[in-house]
């Protein structure tokens, strides 16, 4: 059973700073991985998709790097700013039988002016 | 243009009433979901449908029951709610197994009172 984790749980950062969140999961029979955003009271925004091929994807100031065979992968956000501010999840898909989405437990990132 | 809508955003009810969600999706994709985001913000599946047909079903009290009518639509059908049913409902969609990631709705906030 795949199981997803995401560290740290919080995060506060003062606005212009370079950070990272982490994402581990458990079965490395991935099909993809694709980092969210969540605002508060809102829906679930894509920010990145990683095929299980890839090792990167970068978009503007995300950079997502995928390690399959060590399960973990990374969201880089550089120059951060207080709009950035929201819950980031990550969410893997299995290669075998019917796809689906498992999610992390979320990071939740402040960034302050 | 939206491309995966739900209705509605908020609902409000009574315990032991029956209620609905709907969701609509306009990318043409073959896979919609029903997910749910419990008071801790953690987000699990709950049933999934390719083409019309149920392929997912997880653990979910039978009181819930989606349809699919078309492979555009996923409704889901909630009897004798409960306190405990209380959470965000979120509605996704897929194609090609989730080859070009997954689509999210904005969401249904149900309160049950």
């Amino acid at each position: 059973k795949q199981e997803v984790t995401q560290i740290p749980a919080a995060l506060s950062v003062p606005e212009g700073e370079n950070l990272v969140l982490n994402c581990s999961f458990t079965d490395s029979a991935i099909y993809n991985l694709q980092w969210f955003r969540q605002d508060p009271g809102k829906g679930l925004t894509s920010l990145l998709l990683i095929q299980s091929s890839q090792r990167e994807q970068t978009s503007g100031r995300l950079n997502a790097s995928l390690d399959k065979s060590s399960g973990r992968s990374t969201l880089y956000i550089a120059a951060s700013q207080p709009g950035d501010s929201a819950t980031y999840l990550c969410a893997v898909s299995g290669n075998t039988g019917f796809q689906k989405l498992v999610f992390g437990t979320g990071t939740r990132l402040l960034v302050s002016p | 243009d939206t491309a995966v809508s739900q209705t509605p955003k908020y609902l409000v009810t009574q315990m032991g009433n029956d209620k609905s969600i709907k969701c609509e999706q306009n990318l043409g994709h073959d896979t919609m979901y029903w997910y749910k985001q419990d008071s801790k913000k953690f987000l699990k599946i709950m049933f999934s449908y390719n083409n019309k047909e149920l392929i997912i079903n997880e653990t979910v009290p039978n009181r819930f029951s989606p349809k699919s009518p078309d492979k555009a639509h996923l409704n889901l059908h909630i009897n004798s709610l409960e306190l405990g049913d209380s959470a965000v409902y979120f509605c996704a969609s897929s194609h090609r197994g989730g080859f070009y990631g997954y689509t999210f709705g904005s969401g249904t906030r149900l309160t049950v009172v």
